[in-house]
């Protein structure tokens, strides 16, 4: 089946620490997205990319890096810099045509300890 | 530009009667607009979406949607609440005249009390 993989689905790390997560499709979507969901609000675009080797920030790229060097993944890093990481990220993917949607994954909810 | 406004953060509704959660959207091409849902520590599933045709569109688990283009809206309706819909919705369009990104609203908490 088709679909769209994060993993882990829960990371622990220590504070100051960079942790990549991952996320991988088999849908051959051209594009994939990053959001980031604090408790009871809303997504927040991190970085997309609408095509491999090219990618976009979003509204809250500080503290953040992704790579895109295969169609297939798209890992986020969460870096040192980001100043309040504990939260739940999602990843999704979609072909850039304005009659698709986004299919997601199940997210990777990130504890900084 | 293009956004999406989810008036209610809450929506409480008894086991059985019709719920509606509501949704409002600006964007300057012919909009395209979808429903999510998300479940608590799961990531977004596709309920419906309107492209074109019939203003009402039916979708996953007996949701359904009616676009107004004179209010600018999408509503997300169904006739009898479940227990199990209790979940957050997400509300979000696209702008059709070019291929971007979607926009999302803040999502609306719909609880159905048993």
């Amino acid at each position: 089946d088709g679909g769209i993989t994060q993993s882990p689905k829960y990371l622990f790390r220590k504070e100051g620490q960079n942790v990549t997560l991952s996320c991988e499709q088999n849908l051959n979507h051209d594009a994939m997205y990053w959001y980031r969901q604090d408790p009871g609000q809303g997504l927040r675009l991190i970085y997309y990319s609408q095509i491999v080797n090219d990618f976009q920030k979003g509204d809250i790229a500080e503290g953040y890096s992704v790579s895109r060097e295969k169609k297939e993944s798209f890992p986020l890093t969460v870096t040192s810099a980001q100043k309040n990481p504990t939260a739940f990220y999602l990843c999704a993917s979609s072909m850039p045509l304005s009659g698709y949607g986004y299919t997601f994954g199940s997210g990777t909810r990130l504890t900084i300890v | 530009a293009q956004s999406v406004a989810q008036p209610e953060d809450q929506v409480n509704v008894a086991e059985g009667n019709p719920l509606t959660v509501k949704c409002t959207y600006s964007v300057s091409g012919n909009p395209y607009l979808f429903w999510y849902v998300q479940y608590p520590n799961r990531g977004l599933q596709f309920l419906l979406k309107y492209i074109t045709g019939d203003n009402l569109v039916k979708g996953s688990y007996g949701f359904e949607a009616e676009f107004n283009k004179s209010q600018t809206s999408f509503h997300l309706k169904k006739p009898s609440a479940l227990v199990s819909d209790s979940a957050l919705y997400f509300c979000a369009v696209r702008d059709g005249a070019g291929a971007n990104n979607l926009f999302f609203g803040t999502g609306t908490r719909l609880t159905v009390i048993p």
